[in-house]
């Protein structure tokens, strides 16, 4: 079955700087792969996602990229604000519509 | 709100014991998954439902099992609790398998 990696386990940056998170997954045959957020007490949130037929995906401080013959994508959060602190996770659909989440990255920024 | 709705928000029983917990996916969502948070941990994939059919298996145990009805809710049926089964339970839905899934805010049970 497919498997998720997720690295770092925690991330500290300092307001202003760029958080990067990356993921590896077992499966090649994997085609979606969407980023959660979770704050606190709250339920995970989609906030961006990517398919096996692009490499790149931005939506305003947040992107996303692929690289399917390495098995890995990442997710780069820009000009990090305060309230961008939060548990932070990717997942990979495979084949047999299974959504495998990685471990989860705590992000926290500086003021 | 996601459109996704669960109960009970909280629960409390004691180790040996059923509970069910209920979801009700969002309007037009034929997909429904199923997740335990254990304290500071990730989101393990237990089961998938579609249009009423299991179409994936996570790590989910025996003593767990769950269906979807034809009105397209799933209930998740954990038995012979023990304390281990503390955690956070949340379910999502998706239009189609391969799309944004949306979860609910989740099932915090606790054994005691």
């Amino acid at each position: 079955g497919e498997n998720v990696e997720q690295h770092p386990s925690t991330l500290s940056v300092q307001e202003g700087d760029s958080a990067v998170i990356k993921c590896t997954y077992s499966d090649s045959a994997s085609n979606y792969f969407p980023w959660y957020k979770q704050e606190l007490g709250k339920r995970p949130q989609l906030i961006i996602d990517i398919r096996s037929n692009v490499g790149e995906k931005k939506d305003q401080r947040i992107a996303v990229t692929l690289n399917k013959t390495a098995k890995h994508f990442s997710l780069h959060i820009t000009e990090t604000q305060p309230e961008d602190s939060a548990v932070y996770f990717c997942a990979a659909l495979n084949n047999d519509y299974k959504l495998s989440f990685g471990a989860g990255t705590t992000v926290t920024v500086r003021a | 709100d996601s459109g996704v709705t669960q109960t009970p928000k909280h629960l409390i029983t004691a180790t040996g014991q059923r509970v069910t917990l209920r979801c009700s996916p969002r309007s037009g969502d034929l997909s429904v998954y199923w997740y335990q948070q254990s304290l500071d941990q990730g989101l393990q994939f237990l089961i998938q439902y579609y249009n009423g059919e299991e179409r994936a298996k996570g790590n989910i145990l025996e003593r767990f099992s769950a269906q979807q009805f034809p009105d397209l809710h799933s209930e998740l049926n954990l038995s012979s609790l023990e304390l281990g089964d503390s955690a956070l339970y949340f379910c999502a839905s998706s239009v189609e398998m391969g799309t944004e899934a949306f979860f609910g805010q989740g099932t915090r049970l606790t054994v005691v």
